[in-house]
């Protein structure tokens, strides 16, 4: 079975500031991972996605993660913090299908990054 | 440009109604989501659908119900059974349950039930 942990539900850095939001998961098979952010009354956006080939990813908006799998983690990482940074972000795990079934993705229960002059 | 559309954007409904919250898409996607949303929870997961005419209960469904009659529309009916109704609900699409491929999301819902 698959689950996912975000360590802090709030995370709080200066403008400038390295920004890091943790995300450890289980799973049963070698994973797909995701991070999602979310901005006020908005739907979720993918930010990156693990799928099994450079551990390093990049996203969008400066933001990138390292799959490690010897600590089955997924933490969320940017150099420098900017206040359209604030939002709520969300790690998710998923799997692959088995025959004739269907895995759904598994949220996080998201951090909110909070941003300050 | 393709995307998902969720209307309304906010919603007010009398306790004891039904209501219908809508979710259309036009990415050609196979399967669709209905989430909720409440502060400090996260998303969890109210019925999902992997083709048309078929659909799967998830994590909260009690109270809700969903149809999915045509590929691109996946209405979501929240019930007066439903005894806390009042939440941000998001749909979500992805090309195939699981695996590899992220999930789109609507601009959600905010329901609110007095």
């Amino acid at each position: 079975a698959q689950s996912v942990t975000q360590l802090g539900s709030h995370v709080s850095v200066s403008e400038g500031a390295l920004v890091l939001l943790r995300c450890n998961y289980s799973s049963s098979v070698p994973p797909y991972l995701f991070w999602y952010v979310q901005y006020p009354n908005q739907g979720l956006q993918l930010l990156l996605k693990y799928t099994s080939a450079a551990t390093l990813v990049k996203g969008i908006n400066g933001f990138e993660a390292e799959f490690k799998k010897s600590e089955t983690s997924f933490h969320l990482t940017k150099p420098s913090a900017h206040m359209r940074d604030a939002a709520e972000y969300f790690c998710a795990v998923s799997e692959e299908p088995a025959s004739g079934g269907s895995y759904i993705p598994t949220f996080g229960r998201g951090t909110s990054l909070i941003v300050h002059p | 440009d393709g995307g998902i559309t969720q209307s309304p954007k906010y919603l007010f409904r009398k306790e004891g109604q039904n209501v219908t919250l809508s979710c259309e898409q036009n990415l050609n996607h196979d399967a669709m989501y209905w989430y909720r949303q409440d502060p400090g929870q996260g998303l969890r997961l109210i019925y999902y659908s992997q083709i048309v005419n078929d659909f799967q209960k998830g994590d909260i469904a009690e109270g809700y119900s969903v149809s999915r009659e045509k590929k691109e529309s996946f209405p979501l009916t929240v019930t007066s059974a439903q005894k806390n109704p009042t939440a941000f609900y998001l749909c979500a699409s992805s090309i195939v349950t699981g695996g590899a491929y992220e999930q789109y999301f609507g601009p959600g819902t905010r329901l609110t039930v007095t």
